[in-house]
């Protein structure tokens, strides 16, 4: 099946850094990407879907100055969570879906811990 | 609010017996319904689909069940097996895969032996 990867799968930084979360389609290209952030026990919750090439579009409440997503290549979309604070701590997953495919692949996630 | 709701947290079945997870929506755009599975500190993994032409899709041990007029589905796994524990999500979305998704809470699978 279809391999999405996401790196780093755990980060650790003091309030008011940025960090950078890849996510990468392996064997595939994927026309869509997809970030979803999940609180303990709770859902997964979609913020945003990205296209390659093109500018995401964020979930409402959703702050896009925060989250900055970059999609540069069809197997490669990041997220940068800006000026991080400790409510960003979370679980961070991407997915990939290809075009003519209805399911979306995810990646394993990032675990997020603001200082 | 809740547009898909799994309103079990918890379910506990007995190894070999028939595991029935249930899920609502309210949002009557859905055309596609997936469940996924997982365990903490990973990512979902795809089970099983349906779309809204079909009221039953089977693969395997997992068939799911879509009754739109309810807007209810289901999961039967048969026979449940100890590595059917996890969390079970139910997710919906419209037109397929270029929609983001929307999930329910999930509901814990516990297969007892």
């Amino acid at each position: 099946g279809a391999v999405v990867s996401q790196h780093p799968s755990r980060v650790i930084c003091k309030s008011g850094t940025s960090v950078k979360i890849e996510c990468r389609s392996l064997d595939f290209q994927a026309t869509t990407m997809f970030w979803y952030r999940q609180f303990p026990k709770q859902s997964l919750m979609l913020m945003a879907t990205s296209n390659e090439g093109s500018k995401a579009t964020y979930e409402q409440g959703v702050e896009k100055d925060k989250f900055l997503i970059n999609h540069a290549s069809l197997t490669l979309s990041t997220l940068t969570v800006t000026s991080a604070h400790p409510e960003d701590s979370s679980f961070y997953i991407c997915s990939a879906s290809l075009a003519g495919l209805d399911e979306q692949f995810f990646g394993p996630g990032t675990r997020l811990t603001v200082l | 609010d809740q547009q898909v709701k799994q309103n079990s947290p918890s379910l506990s079945v007995q190894e070999g017996r028939i595991s029935i997870l249930n899920c609502d929506y309210t949002n009557s755009m859905f055309d596609y319904f997936l469940w996924y599975k997982k365990y903490p500190a990973e990512g979902p993994t795809f089970l099983i689909s349906i779309s809204s032409i079909k009221d039953k899709n089977e693969d395997g041990r997992f068939t799911v069940f879509l009754n739109k007029s309810a807007k209810h589905l289901s999961l039967h796994i048969v026979p449940s097996q100890p590595g059917d524990s996890a969390v079970y999500f139910c997710a919906a979305n419209v037109g397929g895969g270029a929609d983001g998704l929307t999930f329910g809470k999930g509901t814990h699978l516990i297969i007892q032996p």
